[in-house]
């Protein structure tokens, strides 16, 4: 079983649609967490943080839930430009921080 | 101004060859990784340095050596290449290696460096 999971989609939604994908951690010692995006063909680059409490940074929000072990992202009133894989990433921190990544979730934003 | 720049960004080579990627970052960072993203796009980390100092060496064949030879460099040697080490390498950095629980430092990856063996 992988540390991270993703649903790997792809996710077709028309543009002004609201898409939430979950991911799933399976070590519980993880500590910090976060959403990262990838274009296609380009590097890896942070989206947001992942807090207890969750938090929100204009159409995307996320949520993390430690008993369950799982995050999610929100993204409401999807643009074409939001079309991307979506990578959910834990940091089990062992003395070093030590970034495991989801394999993704596709989006696509159609008009 | 590129904040984490590696070359070459394509590269075609036989089995058996060796080869080297360069990376370099202009941000004052202290810690740099490889990463090796493969064609399931799974993105794995493979080393991680601190201050010029390995800190994280994940289970890697012993045909890839990182060198640091300063803070702002990090380069991945690769001997006898195989089919299998075709994939995409992201050299990345972050301001520290995050040490503390619940501490987590922001990084920032390079435009990636395309591996194909023939």
């Amino acid at each position: 079983r992988k540390e991270v999971e993703q649903d790997p989609g792809p996710f077709n939604v028309p543009e002004g649609a609201t898409v939430a994908f979950n991911c799933t951690y399976s070590n519980s010692a993880s500590q910090s967490f976060f959403w990262y995006r990838q274009d296609c063909r380009k590097e890896p680059k942070l989206l947001m943080s992942v807090y207890s409490s969750g938090n929100e940074d204009g159409r995307f929000t996320a949520q993390l839930n430690r008993a369950s072990q799982y995050i999610s992202l929100l993204i409401r009133d999807s643009k074409l430009s939001d079309s991307a894989t979506y990578l959910c990433v834990v940091n089990r921190n062992t003395g070093f921080q030590k970034l495991v990544f989801g394999t993704g979730t596709r989006l696509l934003v159609s008009p | 101004d590129t904040a984490v720049s590696q070359t070459p960004k394509y590269l075609v080579t036989q089995m058996g060859n060796d080869k080297s990627i360069k990376c370099e970052q202009n941000l004052g960072h202290d810690t740099m990784y490889w990463y090796k993203q493969d064609s399931k796009k799974f993105l794995k980390i493979m080393f991680s340095y601190n201050n010029k100092e390995l800190i994280i060496n994940e289970t890697v064949p012993n045909r890839f050596s990182p060198k640091s030879p300063d803070k702002a460099h990090l380069n991945l040697h690769i001997n006898s290449l195989e089919l299998g080490d075709s994939a995409v390498y992201f050299c990345a950095s972050s301001q520290g290696p995050g040490r503390s629980p619940n501490s987590g430092n922001t990084i920032y990856f390079g435009e990636g460096s395309w591996l194909t063996v023939v």
